[in-house]
């Protein structure tokens, strides 16, 4: 069965640094879908992506926030300069784009520790 | 009000027994709606659409209510693998590529033995 998959499972880094998150997000599926959770609460959705751009961003998701479609397969989420309250685990997720419910399906996450 | 709102419980409940969650939400635009699992430390598995007529899935019954704006989860004869949180998800997404996702913050289900 298809399935979401993400790279790196662990990131630590560095106040201040530049981090790239992988997915790969399920082929033939049209939505794409970045969410984070921090310890202990509620999934928050960042960003979605359709027709290779933003579609939708929360308010989390300001300029320190980028995603990208470099190819036909990754989907990435980069933050420029790291802070101590972007540690989260941070999944993506993706839907087929099909008129109706449009279920997501999301890949096993990044926890990303900033130090 | 929040946009999705769910009790956070703990339900603790034994095995065999029938529990039902219910969530809310405030935006009468939102046009579909998802029973999510979640176990400790993974990543959200969608259990259940919600579909306008309600349906079921095994064990597992989901009801909507638009008049009311809430949807519902029964599970009939719990399992302990049944022990998670359950996440509602609403989307007033279209067609179109607009999707805005909110996820509730989830019910904590514990089936004891």
């Amino acid at each position: 069965e298809p399935e979401v998959t993400q790279t790196p499972s662990h990131q630590v880094t560095q106040m201040g640094q530049e981090v790239i998150l992988r997915c790969v997000p399920i082929s033939n599926h049209l939505y794409f879908y970045w969410y984070r959770q921090i310890l202990g609460q509620k999934v928050e959705f960042l960003v979605s992506f359709y027709n290779n751009e933003i579609s939708e961003k929360s308010e989390i998701f300001d300029d320190q926030f980028s995603v990208e479609r470099p190819d036909g397969s990754n989907f990435t989420l980069k933050i420029r300069s790291t802070k101590l309250e972007d540690s989260a685990m941070y999944f993506c997720a993706s839907s087929p784009g099909t008129r109706g419910l449009n279920e997501q399906f999301f890949g096993p996450g990044t926890r990303l520790t900033v130090l | 009000r929040k946009e999705v709102e769910q009790d956070p419980g703990p339900f603790n409940v034994p095995e065999g027994a029938t529990v039902a969650f219910n969530c809310t939400y405030s935006n009468s635009a939102s046009q579909s709606f998802f029973w999510y699992r979640q176990d400790c430390r993974k990543e959200p598995k969608l259990l259940m659409s919600v579909y306008s007529s309600g349906n079921e899935d095994g064990r597992f019954t989901a009801q909507l209510n638009r008049a009311s704006q809430y949807i519902s989860l029964l599970i009939r004869d719990s399992k302990l693998s049944d022990s998670a949180t359950y996440l509602c998800v609403v989307n007033r997404g279209n067609s179109g590529g607009y999707q805005k996702v909110t996820f509730g913050t989830g019910t904590k289900l514990q089936v004891i033995p």
